[in-house]
């Protein structure tokens, strides 16, 4: 089982709709959550933490569920630009930090 | 933010010869630096922990001695791919984890492509 799971995608939607991705991790002892956003051939870069309260930005929201070991990214009202791949990472430290990454789902918005 | 410069961006050499990428924390020190490759359509995969000051921690299936990193002070790490072979073409990205945040999380250098001919 890998150490990170994402929804395979790709998704493709139209401008203005509403899509969830879905992340799991294996480690139990994980301890910082995040939602990276990939343009293609470039670095990622940071979308936003993930907090067990939840965290919101504009039209972005992130969920933990510890308990589940499950991480959630929502956009809604979905704009051309936000075509992307998103990923979910996940910080450890057993043994020494390690960050890891999910495979990343492929976004794509359509007029 | 924490700022992360990786150079050079994109480099080809050729078959046989060596490449060395630096990868520099601008306003924090990183005592631990992470590399990465992805190939296309691929996710991120991780190669090595980079510690300063001792040696670096590689994931299983990377060969040490063809991916040397450096890790000599605070704000550098290095990675050398020696005797590159085409199969060595890949998107390679360094990260460091800034300490200073309540949440750490990890900052990208811009990546370096490499191509073998």
């Amino acid at each position: 089982r890998k150490e990170v799971e994402q929804d395979p995608g790709p998704f493709n939607v139209p401008e203005g709709a509403t899509v969830a991705f879905n992340c799991t991790y294996s480690n139990s002892a994980s301890q910082s959550f995040f939602w990276y956003r990939q343009d293609c051939r470039k670095e990622p870069k940071l979308l936003m933490s993930v907090y067990s309260s939840g965290n919101e930005d504009g039209r972005f929201t992130a969920q933990l569920n510890r308990a589940s070991q499950y991480i959630s990214l929502l956009i809604r009202d979905s704009k051309l630009s936000d075509s992307a791949t998103y990923l979910c990472v996940v910080i450890t430290n057993t043994g020494g930090f390690k960050t890891i990454f999910g495979a990343g789902t492929r976004l794509f918005v359509k007029a | 933010g924490a700022v992360v410069s990786q150079h050079p961006s994109r480099v080809i050499c050729k078959s046989g010869t060596s490449v060395k990428i630096e990868c520099r924390s601008l306003d924090f020190q990183a005592t631990t630096m992470f590399w990465y490759r992805q190939f296309p359509k691929q996710s991120l995969m991780l190669m090595a922990t980079s510690n300063e000051g001792s040696k670096a921690t590689y994931e299983q299936g990377v060969e040490k001695d063809k991916f040397l990193i450096n890790h000599a002070s605070l704000t550098l790490s290095t990675l050398t791919v020696t005797s590159a072979h085409p199969e060595d073409s890949s998107f390679y990205i360094c990260s460091a984890r800034s300490t200073r945040a309540i949440v750490a999380e990890a900052f990208f250098g811009q990546g370096t492509r490499l191509t073998v001919v």
